[in-house]
Order: C-alpha cells, then sequence, then structure tokens
C-alpha cells in the first residue's frame, strides 16, 4: 500500500528564514515516482518537482532544495530565505506502478512566512 | 503552455439543481483527472480518463457524472447535490496515463451547496 506522511501540520517562520518540510513514504514498488505540489490560497495546485526511484541526486532550484534519501523514505523540501509569498499549503505526494500512475498525497503543511 | 483551465470559479447550487464544471487543456495531454478536496484535507481522486474512455471511477455517486466530449476537454455534471459535497473540485491532465510525467492542475471550482 502506498502512503505519505508529513507530519508537520503547520509551521510558521519568519522572513528571509530557512524551512524544510518534511516527508515520509512508504511503498512496496521499487519504481516509483515522487512530487511537491505548493496549493497557494487561490487554490490551484502548482507542480514543484518529480523525483523517480532511481535517482537520489539532490535538487535545487533557485531557493527551493529537495533531498531524497531512499535509506529513509524520505524526500524533504528546503526553502532557503523564505518569502510571504512562499506562504503555501504545500503536499507530498508518490505515484504507483498501476497503468494510472494515481498520485497519494500526504495530508500537506500549511506554511506561514511572517514579514 | 502548462495551463488547465476551469470554469466557473465559484458556483452555488441548490440540492434540486442541475449545473455542470467545465475543464479544458491545450497541451495535448490524453489523460484527465477530476479530484473533491475538502478544506484542509489533501485532493481525493474521483475520475480518470484516458483517451476520452472513463478508466476510472473511484466509487463516486452518480450524482456526479463526468464526461470527455473530446481530447481537450472535461466536464462534470452535477445533479441533486447534498450540502457534504460543497468542496473545491479539481481537474488535472497528464501526457499520458503510463510513464514519468507530473498532473497539471486547474485552478479549480468551489461548489458550495445549499
Amino acid at each position: 500500500a502506498q502512503k505519505v506522511t508529513q507530519a508537520q501540520t503547520e509551521i510558521s517562520v519568519v522572513e528571509k528564514e530557512d524551512v524544510t518540510l518534511d516527508c515520509v513514504y512508504e511503498t512496496r514498488d521499487t519504481t516509483y515516482y515522487l512530487f511537491w505540489y505548493k496549493q497557494p490560497p487561490s487554490g490551484e495546485l502548482v507542480f514543484l518537482i518529480r523525483r523517480n526511484s532511481f535517482d537520489e541526486q539532490n535538487e535545487i532550484s533557485g531557493r527551493y532544495s529537495w533531498n531524497f534519501q531512499k535509506s529513509t523514505s524520505s524526500f524533504n523540501f528546503t526553502i532557503t530565505a523564505s518569502q510571504v509569498v512562499d506562504s503555501a499549503v504545500y503536499f507530498c505526494a508518490l505515484s504507483d506502478q498501476t497503468g494510472a500512475n494515481n498520485l497519494f498525497f500526504g495530508t500537506g503543511t500549511r506554511l506561514t512566512v511572517i514579514p | 503552455d502548462t495551463e488547465v483551465t476551469q470554469t466557473p470559479k465559484h458556483l452555488v447550487m441548490g440540492m434540486t439543481n442541475k449545473k455542470s464544471l467545465k475543464c479544458e487543456q491545450h497541451m495535448g495531454h490524453r489523460a484527465m483527472y477530476w479530484y473533491k478536496q475538502k478544506a484542509k484535507k489533501p485532493p481525493e481522486l474521483m475520475f480518470v480518463y484516458s483517451y476520452e474512455k472513463l478508466s476510472i471511477n473511484e466509487s463516486v455517486p452518480s450524482r456526479f457524472s463526468p464526461e470527455c466530449p473530446n481530447s481537450s476537454l472535461l466536464n462534470l455534471h452535477l445533479h441533486a447535490l447534498q450540502p457534504e459535497d460543497s468542496a473545491l473540485y479539481l481537474c488535472a491532465s497528464r501526457l499520458g496515463l503510463a510513464g514519468d510525467y507530473e498532473q497539471y492542475f486547474g485552478p479549480g471550482t468551489r461548489l458550495t451547496v445549499t
């Protein structure tokens, strides 16, 4: 069974602080994909990153970075020098290996960046 | 262009009304999805279409009726809804069902059933 756990329900940081959002997953598949999506108050889910299970390289995109560790089944997301516009709910998701590649979402972490 | 559009943005309907939600994408994606999201919860999958055919129905009540008239368009017809159906309805698309691709989401329709 697929499961994604985001233990942090809500996080508040002051602008310019760094913040890490945790994501732990469970799967029996040997090939799988992990995702992060951002959902601002407007409601749209914005795709941030996709990582497949064979690629454990960390990735950096501007102020965003992701740390994928298969040994601990974690795919953590760090925002450096946070900004007010980063305030949103962030979802980590796992896709299965059935034909539909359905997304299994974690419960989300609400990040509030205080100016 | 990674845009998925949804109309209307907001919808208020009575329990006896019939209404439709519309979703459109012009990215050439062949898989399209409907999700329901309640407040402070993650999205829940409702339906999946692949090449305009219904692929997955996650045991959704028949008062929700999906339709995919062509590869760019996805509708969700609503009839005799209940107040507990009030939620954000999200549409998404993907290049195909199989393969290493992400889903792109629309801005959603906020539905209130009175």
